[in-house]
């Protein structure tokens, strides 16, 4: 199975920040067939069914709003928030798509300082 | 407006079975790939199966994890995902989401409210 790793576990912001969520996976996600990155990221707030915010791995879904970026290829990629809101507080996951069983990173939490 | 409203979940004893069902409403059923996934309380998600479209002949894939004791399917005519359970652990206690994929991929583009089960004595 394709492991997922993300870092850091849970970070503390203030509003108006920018950060940088990271996520590496144990194999490559880029296919060479199309060159995209078979890579995605959900925001999950209490309560609440995951979200999907970015696909491809820099490809936001319809509806996100534009402060949030994906980046990266291959093995490593990052979710980055720039001027986080109150309502941004909530666990994100990275999921990797290009071989089965697909397989979710353990999140990052977004808390407020 | 795109709908997926999960059913079925409840307690069950260890070794028992239940099957969830999920109403798909607001597009076309046929066109799209549907998953399972489940999160344990607490927990990440964890991605179950996928039963793809009528494009891709509504193949199925497993994880390891379930394969052999749970089973996807889909009724086209009612747009109704399905989830069979068998043999069920206490580790297979969790919320129950369905979820759609993009077009033609299993990036969850909808996913249900979830369902809970719980596998206990």
């Amino acid at each position: 199975d394709i492991v997922m790793t993300q870092s850091p576990s849970s970070l503390a912001v203030s509003a108006g920040e920018t950060v940088t969520l990271n996520c590496k996976s144990s194999q490559n996600l880029l296919y060479s067939g199309n060159q995209k990155n078979y890579l995605a990221w959900y925001q999950q707030k209490p309560g609440q069914s995951p979200k999907l915010l970015i696909y491809w791995a820099s490809t936001r879904q319809s509806g996100v709003p534009d402060r949030f970026i994906g980046s990266g290829s291959g093995t490593d990629f990052t979710l980055t928030i720039t001027t986080v809101q109150a309502e941004d507080l909530a666990i994100y996951y990275c999921q990797q798509y290009y071989d089965t069983p697909f397989t979710f990173g353990s999140g990052t939490k977004l808390e407020m300082k | 407006e795109v709908k997926l409203l999960e059913s079925g979940g409840g307690l069950v004893q260890p070794g028992g079975s239940l099957r969830l069902s999920c109403a798909a409403s607001g597009f076309t059923f046929t066109d799209f790939y549907m998953s399972w996934i489940r999160q344990p309380p607490g927990k990440a998600p964890e991605w179950l199966d996928v039963i793809r479209n009528k494009a891709n002949g509504f193949t199925t894939e497993y994880n390891p994890s379930v394969k052999g004791r749970f089973t996807i399917s889909r009724d086209n005519t009612q747009n109704i995902l399905y989830l069979q359970m068998n043999t069920l652990r206490t580790e297979d206690t969790a919320i129950y989401y369905c979820a759609r994929g993009l077009p033609g991929y299993s990036v969850s583009d909808y996913w249900g409210q979830g369902v809970m089960v719980t596998v206990s004595s």
